[in-house]
């Protein structure tokens, strides 16, 4: 079956600054690699997304690459603000009703 | 994206009984899934849940332990039957539903489940 390995397990950074989560997965027929942000008691909340067709997508402070080839994507945060400072969880899918795959968390402290 | 509540938010139970999670969904979804999150851990899937079909458990977990019902489209249960401590974590259902030709899965609030 699947599975995600994710990097580095904590991340600290200052105001301002640029934060990358990384992650592998080991199925190459997963297609679809979601990102979860979850807060604290909350729960997990889709903060982004891409598809296998796509090398790269960004929404506003937040992108994520993908190279499929060697089975890596990568969240990318820039202009790190307080609010940012959550558990983030990266997931690789087969999509279309298939189970989704979590790697094991970041958690990012943005310091003031 | 659908809206999803779970019942109860949180429950403290004894060793040996049960407790049925309920999730309900706003609107009709093919697939619920029910994951657990264990403190400070990552999200672990029990189960698929396809309505009119059994629920497909994935490794580790079993029916008798983990039962599942699918009566429709919008809503499933879960029941975490002979607690032990061990059990103690959070309960998650999710479902799928983007728009068309999406495969955006979204969580319910979960339920907060300590067994002593």
């Amino acid at each position: 079956g699947e599975n995600v390995e994710q990097h580095p397990s904590t991340l600290s950074v200052q105001e301002g600054d640029s934060a990358v989560i990384k992650c592998t997965y080991s199925d190459s027929a997963s297609n679809y690699f979601p990102w979860y942000k979850q807060e604290l008691g909350k729960r997990p909340q889709l903060i982004i997304d891409i598809r296998s067709n796509v090398g790269e997508k960004k929404d506003q402070r937040i992108a994520v690459t993908l190279n499929k080839t060697a089975k890596h994507f990568s969240l990318h945060i820039t202009e790190t603000q307080p609010e940012d400072s959550a558990v983030y969880f990266c997931a690789a899918s087969t999509g279309g009703y298939q189970k989704v795959t979590f790697g094991t968390g970041t958690k990012l402290q943005v310091i003031p | 994206s659908a809206v999803i509540s779970q019942k109860p938010s949180r429950d403290i139970c004894q060793r040996g009984t049960s407790l049925t999670i309920q999730c309900q969904v706003d609107s009709q979804v093919t697939m619920m899934f029910w994951y657990r999150q264990q403190p400070g851990q990552s999200l672990t899937l029990i189960a698929t849940a396809n309505q009119g079909s059994e629920a497909t458990y994935e490794s580790g977990f079993v029916i008798d332990k983990f039962p599942i019902s699918r009566p429709n489209l919008t809503f499933s249960t879960l029941t975490v039957s002979n607690m032990s401590p061990e059990d103690s974590s959070i309960y998650l259902c999710s479902v799928e539903g983007g728009t068309s030709g999406t495969y955006e899965q979204y969580f319910g609030p979960g339920t907060r489940l300590t067994v002593t």
